[in-house]
């Protein structure tokens, strides 16, 4: 079993919808959580980044973390047709190598 | 540009050929990290460096690989005797030191892409 389990989609979802993409994790050490946007071909780009429990939002984006049921959430409002991407949720116990799930791939539609 | 950059963006080469990677952080962090991606997965950690020291190497990175940050400045990744298993994105990620809970995010550059044929 994988540290850290992600759907690896394809999530295929109309312009404006809220979108809704979730990790689940087995090592109760982890305190960090990411979350990554990676275009095709390009490095991964840090969205939001949460310590331990609780939620973050910025803008159209919402991180959420609930340790107790090891779990983590990323919401998009209003998705765009340039939020197709992959996603990919990271993790860490602490200042060392992040662990990353295999990343759900994202379709906005026009 | 003062993001993580990595040279070549590609390479392609032929099975047992040797190539080597090069990985510019961003130049106050002394934290640089490298991780292997192959497609459809997520990065995988293949080793870090603070500074110039090498603190942690997966069980990915066997002794065809080799890491060097020798002035803790940028790094090199060589890969000895190419194998075709060898063909992925190697990406490079640095961070700043520890200085709280808010210091945590590694910034990754664009990757190099390796084909071994």
């Amino acid at each position: 079993q994988k540290e850290v389990e992600q759907d690896p989609g394809p999530l295929s979802v109309p312009e404006g919808a809220i979108v809704s993409l979730n990790c689940t994790y087995s090592n109760s050490a982890f305190q960090y959580f990411m979350w990554y946007r990676q275009y095709s071909r390009k490095g991964p780009e840090l969205l939001m980044y949460t310590y331990s429990s609780g939620n973050k939002e910025d803008g159209r984006f919402t991180a959420q973390v609930d340790k107790s049921s090891k779990y983590i959430s990323l919401f998009i409002r209003d998705s765009q047709p340039s939020d197709s991407a992959t996603y990919l949720c990271a993790m860490s116990t602490g200042f060392q190598k992040l662990v990353f799930g295999t990343g759900t791939r994202l379709l906005v539609s026009p | 540009d003062t993001g993580v950059s990595q040279n070549p963006r590609h390479k392609i080469t032929k099975r047992g050929q040797n190539v080597t990677f090069r990985c510019d952080p961003i130049s106050e962090h002394n934290r640089l990290y490298w991780y292997r991606q192959t497609l459809g997965q997520g990065p995988e950690f293949l080793t870090y460096f603070q500074n110039e020291a090498q603190l942690e190497k997966s069980r990915l990175l066997s002794d065809r690989f080799s890491a060097e940050r020798p002035k803790g400045s940028f790094s090199t990744l060589e890969i000895q005797r190419t194998e075709q298993g060898d063909s992925a994105m190697y990406l490079c990620a640095s961070r700043q030191s520890p200085q709280g809970h808010e210091q945590e995010t590694q910034y990754f550059g664009p990757g190099t892409r390796l084909l071994v044929l």
